[in-house]
């Protein structure tokens, strides 16, 4: 079955600097990448995700970047605030919304003023 | 977007009782799971949810300790079994819609005395 490995486990950054979480993923036939963010006693929350057939995807401050060949996908956290403090998940999955997600271990990210 | 609405939020309870959580979704969804998150750790994948049939486990997870039911596409109850102190941790419903993210519920914290 699939696997999901994620690094760092723990990742402390300045506000205002940037902050990269990678993933690598085992079967070939995984074509949908979301990551989630989970505040401390929250819900998991979605903040972005990539299908197979894009490389890249930008929303505001936050980017997803997809290597297929590879099998890694990388989650950029660009000027970083106060509030991007939490734990991000990165999963996998062969199809979005018809098949389960496998997730990565999670990262821890601090952002220190 | 899906609402997803879990309870109990929370329960203490004995060891070698049941406790079952129920997950009601505010629209049809194709898929529901069931996952577990013990504490600073990553989403694990109990089973899927299947409406009208068996739930579809994985490995690790068997329907005699975890019994799970979905009568409808938008209601699944999933059920803890002679609990024992290690199955302490907390337990998140999820559900998708076709071609949509994953949304997930609140979460039920449990603790077993």
């Amino acid at each position: 079955g699939e696997n999901v490995e994620q690094h760092p486990s723990t990742l402390s950054v300045q506000e205002g600097d940037s902050a990269v979480i990678k993933c690598t993923y085992s079967d070939s036939a995984s074509n949908y990448f979301p990551w989630y963010k989970q505040e401390l006693g929250k819900r998991p929350q979605l903040i972005i995700d990539i299908r197979s057939n894009v490389g890249e995807k930008k929303d505001q401050r936050i980017a997803v970047t997809l290597n297929k060949t590879a099998k890694h996908f990388s989650l950029h956290i660009t000027e970083t605030q106060p509030e991007d403090s939490a734990v991000y998940f990165c999963a996998a999955s062969k199809r979005q919304g018809a098949q389960k997600l496998v997730f990565g271990q999670g990262t821890r990210l601090t952002i220190n003023p | 977007s899906a609402v997803i609405s879990q309870k109990p939020s929370r329960d203490i309870c004995q060891r070698g009782t049941s406790l079952t959580i129920q997950c009601q979704v505010d629209s049809q969804v194709t898929m529901m799971f069931w996952y577990r998150q013990q504490p600073g750790q990553s989403l694990t994948l109990i089973a899927t949810a299947n409406q009208g049939s068996e739930a579809t486990y994985e490995s690790g997870f068997v329907i005699d300790k975890f019994p799970i039911s979905r009568p409808n596409l938008t209601f699944s109850t999933l059920t803890v079994s002679n609990m024992s102190p290690e199955d302490s941790s907390i337990y998140l419903c999820s559900a998708t819609g076709a071609n949509t993210e994953a949304f997930f519920g609140q979460g039920t914290r449990l603790t077993v005395v």
